[in-house]
């Protein structure tokens, strides 16, 4: 059983769409919020970390927010690329050290 | 900086059988964690080694076991292999930061 929880598990969009997805987690003991992009035949690429309500963070046309208090955090893909095409992972974690991941959402990009 | 590398990429075992993965984190990295993906499911946490020491301990029967050398190799092992622990088996190392953590490209185990 997952405590954290992706949805949707997989998506569609087309080439200069944006795009979104959540992430929900437990909002009791939490310590930090991690963002991973894993591409096919690659390792998971650490995107962002997020510890305080309200935090956003952006890294080019992607973007994420948190909210510790209902426990969920966004991500956004700003007018998506074949190259954003990837599972998107995240992961909660409280302050024993262990990261609990989702199961991912798989974005896929059509041109 | 050379990344997280794992050995043997590919692996092939017979059910009973014991298997030995290999990690070796980041040049002047501690820390190695240990994690099993099977399909539909997230990366379950299997434990996090820390100068040979291990930290932390997901929720895995006694057949996963793992150790860290003083270099901060670190190797896992799983005895009595069973269809269902075919799985990617990825590590990640961590230096003095606690949220960098970087990933292997992971091991891929077909238990038969």
């Amino acid at each position: 059983i997952l405590n954290v929880e992706q949805n949707p598990q997989s998506l569609h969009v087309q080439e200069g769409d944006s795009t979104n997805f959540t992430c929900s987690f437990p909002s009791s003991n939490f310590y930090a919020l991690h963002w991973y992009r894993w591409e096919t035949a690659k390792s998971p690429e650490a995107l962002f970390v997020m510890t305080l309500n309200g935090d956003e963070k952006k890294k080019g046309r992607i973007s994420a927010t948190l909210n510790t208090k209902e426990g969920y955090s966004y991500l956004y893909i700003k007018g998506s690329q074949p190259e954003d095409s990837a599972t998107y992972l995240c992961a909660s974690s409280s302050n024993d050290y262990k990261l609990s991941f989702g199961a991912g959402t798989t974005v896929t990009v059509r041109a | 900086k050379a990344g997280v590398t794992q050995t043997p990429r590919y692996l092939i075992k017979t059910r009973g059988q014991q298997v030995t993965l290999s990690c070796s984190p980041i040049s002047g990295h501690r820390s190695v964690s240990w994690y099993q993906q099977t399909p539909g499911q997230g990366l379950q946490f299997l434990f996090e080694y820390f100068s040979e020491t291990q930290r932390n301990k997901g929720n895995f029967p006694g057949r996963f076991s793992g150790r860290q050398f003083s270099n901060s190799r670190s190797e896992m092992n799983v005895s009595t292999l069973e269809l269902g622990d075919s799985a990617l088996y990825l590590c990640a190392s961590k230096g003095e930061s606690y949220y960098e953590q970087y990933f292997g490209p992971g091991t891929r185990l077909t238990v038969t």
